[in-house]
């Protein structure tokens, strides 16, 4: 059983940059699912934010025009960088596995870690 | 982007009731859709993908319909543990997106 782990900082000054890592334990990030990271800010519904496959392919939410996510293969994670944030990103934020063989849903999740955007 | 409408918002039932979680989207996402449970504190869990397959482990209490744009997930008889927030998503293309959310409490 796939399990994901979600670590970072859980405090980011405005303007700055939300980075977190998704280590990936119980099966290869390689294996050929995509993997997701998905935010839940408070009092709001689930939101999308981008995806990752293990050659480096990408696929973002075009409402959010300021993420990049990146792949290490040889340490089994993936990682999210978010700039330029302000409140409206504070949130739970969740790593999750995908896409796999064209079926998009989200079988397994982290346990998510707030991030709150603050002075 | 497709918009994924859930209804209702709130919904508050007793143990053992039949209880139906509607979810519409703005344009046909054939059975593109899945279904998930969210208690507090918790990440979302699985339960229906392709509008009506039950994720391994899931009760059978739960079930999952539609095609197109209208879609409904249906607690047969809800039990103490089904109080949660209940999500849509669709997969049918991208960007994915979800419904807001419907949270159902003890009535």
């Amino acid at each position: 059983q796939v399990q994901l782990q979600e670590s970072g900082p859980g405090l980011v000054e405005p303007s700055g940059t939300l980075s977190l890592t998704c280590a990936v334990s119980g099966g290869s990030i390689s294996n050929g699912n995509w993997w997701a990271w998905v935010r839940l800010p408070p009092g709001k519904g689930l939101e999308w934010i981008g995806e990752i496959f293990h050659s480096g392919g990408t696929k973002y939410n075009p409402s959010l025009n300021r993420v990049t996510i990146s792949v290490d293969k040889s340490n089994n994670q993936f990682s999210l960088n978010l700039h330029s944030v302000t409140a409206a990103d504070t949130a739970v934020y969740y790593c999750a596995r995908g896409c796999s063989g064209g079926h998009c849903y989200f079988d397994s999740w982290g346990q998510g870690t707030l991030v709150t955007v603050s002075s | 982007d497709i918009q994924m409408t859930q209804s209702p918002s709130t919904l508050s039932a007793f143990v053992g009731d039949r209880v139906t979680i509607a979810c519409r989207a703005t344009q046909s996402i054939s059975t593109w859709l899945a279904w998930y449970q969210q208690k507090p504190g918790k990440a979302p869990k699985l339960l229906i993908y392709r509008a009506s397959s039950l994720e391994s482990g899931v009760p059978s209490t739960f079930s999952g319909s539609g095609s197109g744009t209208d879609f409904t997930l249906t607690i047969s008889s809800l039990q103490p543990d089904d109080f949660a927030t209940y999500f849509c998503q669709q997969y049918s293309s991208y960007p994915w997106t979800f419904g807001q959310g419907t949270k159902v409490e003890i009535k």
